[in-house]
């Protein structure tokens, strides 16, 4: 199979602090995953790429210096949100794929709500 | 540029009904599709993926899709609806090159009465 796990699962913290993420893939290992955005009652947003040992490739209008990627290793990639205010709450959710689209496609973690207070 | 469509922000079907959620794409190569599902507060599962073989695809809980490149559609169906089947759906396209991006529709809410 193919387990992408996510945690937490949710996460409420006061405006001006910092939360991070965590996007594990399980049984395999992944030198890509990609971090999504869903705002209620909404579709995805990619908001960038994350590459093991390498820096992010970010999408257009999402400031790096408030989504903090790191993929350390072929098992995890952590965002973390900087200093978070509460248009930041959202529901966050990464991917990654096993590398054999015909096979898996992509997997997905379980999301991670967020509300800033 | 690639990208999908997704026809009825909303979809309502009485228990037993045929289930047709309708997905469009524009890509300028050969695309891999796919359909996931979320059910709320969750991520998402994936239902089937068309990835240039048979065009008919069969996925999981008794859903399908056909790809249909004259008409580029991806549209997903079920015979007969289930209560459990109620969630958001969402129509996919892998951009092929770089690190094979996934674009999202906008995601049709299906609702499943008795």
């Amino acid at each position: 199979g193919a387990v992408v796990s996510q945690h937490p699962s949710r996460v409420i913290c006061k405006s001006g602090t910092s939360v991070k993420i965590e996007c594990r893939s399980l049984d395999f290992q992944a030198t890509t995953m990609f971090w999504y955005r869903q705002f209620p009652k909404q579709s995805l947003m990619l908001m960038a790429t994350s590459n093991e040992g390498s820096k992010a490739t970010y999408e257009q209008g999402v400031e790096k210096d408030k989504f903090l990627i790191n993929h350390a290793s072929l098992t995890l990639s952590t965002l973390t949100v900087a200093s978070a205010h509460p248009e930041d709450s959202s529901f966050y959710i990464c991917s990654a794929n096993k590398g054999d689209l015909l096979n898996y496609g992509y997997t997905f973690g379980s999301g991670t709500r967020l509300t800033v207070v | 540029a690639q990208s999908v469509t997704q026809l009825g922000s909303h979809v309502s079907v009485s228990e037993g009904a045929l289930v047709l959620l309708r997905c469009n794409y524009s890509s300028s190569v050969p695309p891999y599709l796919f359909w996931y599902v979320q059910y709320p507060n969750q991520g998402l599962q994936l239902l089937l993926k068309y990835t240039s073989a048979a065009t008919l695809v069969k996925g999981i809980n008794g859903f399908e899709a056909e790809f249909k490149k004259s008409e580029t559609s991806f549209h997903l169906t079920k015979p007969s609806a289930h209560m459990s089947d109620a969630a958001e759906y969402f129509c996919a396209v892998s951009i092929s090159g770089g690190y094979n991006k996934l674009i999202f529709g906008a995601g049709t809410r299906l609702a499943v009465h008795p």
